[in-house]
């Protein structure tokens, strides 16, 4: 069964520093997502991307986040400038369909900003 | 504002039936989604509701009513591996947006 895949599993940074978050979707999928988790909190929504461009972004997604698809399979989630609660699990989604389809998450990225 | 209300935690008995309820108030309503979450792992799908009614699948079922802000998640012949965080999600508009998440419902199952 087709899944989402995301590297690294675990990232540990030290503040100020940047990171590259790398996931790739189900292939067939149109609509990327990034969201985050703080360990014990909720899981929020940063970004939705589609045809090459973002489509909504939070209140979380400043501009310190950027997202990219630099190719045809990758999309990538930049923390240009770390800092200490920034530490989270981050989590890729994708969806085929946009109106009632599900959106697959992949197995995470646990950063650790020190 | 987005708000999602859910039971921080539930308890019940392997083999059992559990409902696990969710009231949301979002400035726009585009579905409902119920997610699960074992510890340390993503959120894995198990439900979506658009319009009011029950919907099925195997032993799990999710309820919504839309105009009472309200859907609840249905859980039956529980098994020791349900043990879980159970995800209450809202996309409010169309689009392609982002799900709104409640804190989620941890679910412990009991022998």
């Amino acid at each position: 069964e087709p899944e989402v895949t995301q590297t690294p599993s675990h990232q540990v940074t030290q503040m100020g520093q940047e990171v590259i978050l790398r996931c790739v979707p189900i292939s067939n999928h149109l609509y990327f997502y990034w969201y985050r988790q703080i360990l014990g909190q909720k899981v929020e929504f940063l970004v939705s991307f589609y045809n090459n461009e973002i489509s909504e972004k939070s209140e979380i997604f400043d501009d310190q986040f950027s997202v990219e698809r630099p190719d045809g399979s990758n999309f990538t989630l930049k923390i240009r400038s770390t800092k200490l609660e920034d530490s989270a699990m981050y989590f890729c989604a994708s969806s085929e369909v946009l109106e009632v389809d599900e959106q697959y998450f992949g197995p995470g990225t646990r950063l650790t900003v020190t | 504002g987005q708000n999602i209300d859910q039971p921080t935690e539930m308890t019940a008995t392997e083999g059992a039936i559990v409902q696990i309820n969710c009231t949301y108030q979002t400035s726009g309503f585009n579905g409902l989604f119920w997610y699960q979450q074992h510890a340390g792992e993503a959120p894995t799908f198990l439900s979506y509701n658009v319009l009011d009614g029950l919907e099925e699948k195997g032993r799990f079922s999710s309820f919504l009513s839309r105009s009472k802000g309200y859907s609840y998640l249905l859980l039956k012949e529980l098994q020791m591996k349900d043990s879980a965080s159970y995800l209450c999600a809202v996309r409010d508009r169309g689009g392609a947006d982002g799900l709104t998440f409640g804190k989620g419902t941890h679910l412990i199952i009991q022998p």
